[in-house]
């Protein structure tokens, strides 16, 4: 089976531009979390999506969406692109929308660089 | 202060030796999650705790939430362990997991 695949994996963006990144769980999985990481820090949560409905939103600015479709992939947006937004965006797939009850899949990540 | 801390930041060991690298948190937690990543950036769920203790191979994690503390132990490390082990908390009903910064290990042949 396959892991829970993003895309792009790498990418380079200029300063302003949007940016769109895509995210494809586990097979059977309804939940999906989007996580920023940057270089020599621990992620931080950006969105919980769990049956297409947000179900949590963490400390980052409109700039910021996502939606989850009917097959339950993802996808990230992000307006006005910064110079700070560089960083390793991860995804995460579980069974439902409860961190605590299940475990947790990362994809590998998608790195964007503004420049 | 972050709501979940870990020490130590950086931890060098000799192939063989026995590592510890701990947690502690803040806050109420419902979960506490050991995770693992590699330079690549991809990350691997290693433990789910809620309570007591897990193993797995050569690794073991336990959790004390009445000290708000857990330990993530390696035994005979090995060089294919040399990663960077998160520790991520779920504060109750809250959907979103926190994470401590990473502890980065290297472990010398």
């Amino acid at each position: 089976d396959a892991g829970v695949t993003q895309s792009p994996t790498h990418l380079i963006k200029t300063r302003g531009q949007q940016v769109t990144l895509r995210c494809s769980p586990i097979s059977g999985h309804k939940s999906v979390s989007w996580y920023q990481q940057v270089l020599g820090q621990g992620p931080q949560f950006i969105f919980q999506y769990y049956e297409k409905e947000e179900r949590g939103r963490g400390n980052f600015p409109d700039r910021f969406s996502a939606r989850q479709f009917p097959n339950y992939s993802s996808e990230l947006n992000v307006n006005a692109l910064l110079l700070g937004d560089s960083a390793l965006y991860l995804c995460a797939s579980s069974l439902d929308g409860d961190p605590s009850g299940n475990t947790i899949y990362f994809g590998e990540g998608s790195w964007l660089t503004v420049v | 202060k972050n709501e979940v801390e870990q020490s130590p930041q950086n931890l060098t060991a000799q192939e063989g030796e026995f590592i510890t690298i701990n947690c502690s948190y803040s806050v109420g937690i419902s979960a506490l999650h050991w995770l693992q990543q590699h330079p690549g950036g991809g990350i691997v769920s290693l433990f789910m705790l809620s309570s007591g203790k897990k193993k797995h191979g050569r690794l073991i994690a336990t959790i004390n939430i009445q000290e708000k503390h857990s330990s993530l132990h390696i035994t005979a490390s090995h060089p294919r362990d040399s990663a960077v082990y998160i520790c991520a908390v779920k504060r109750g009903s809250n959907y979103k997991l926190t994470f401590g910064k990473g502890t980065l290990l290297t472990v010398n042949p």
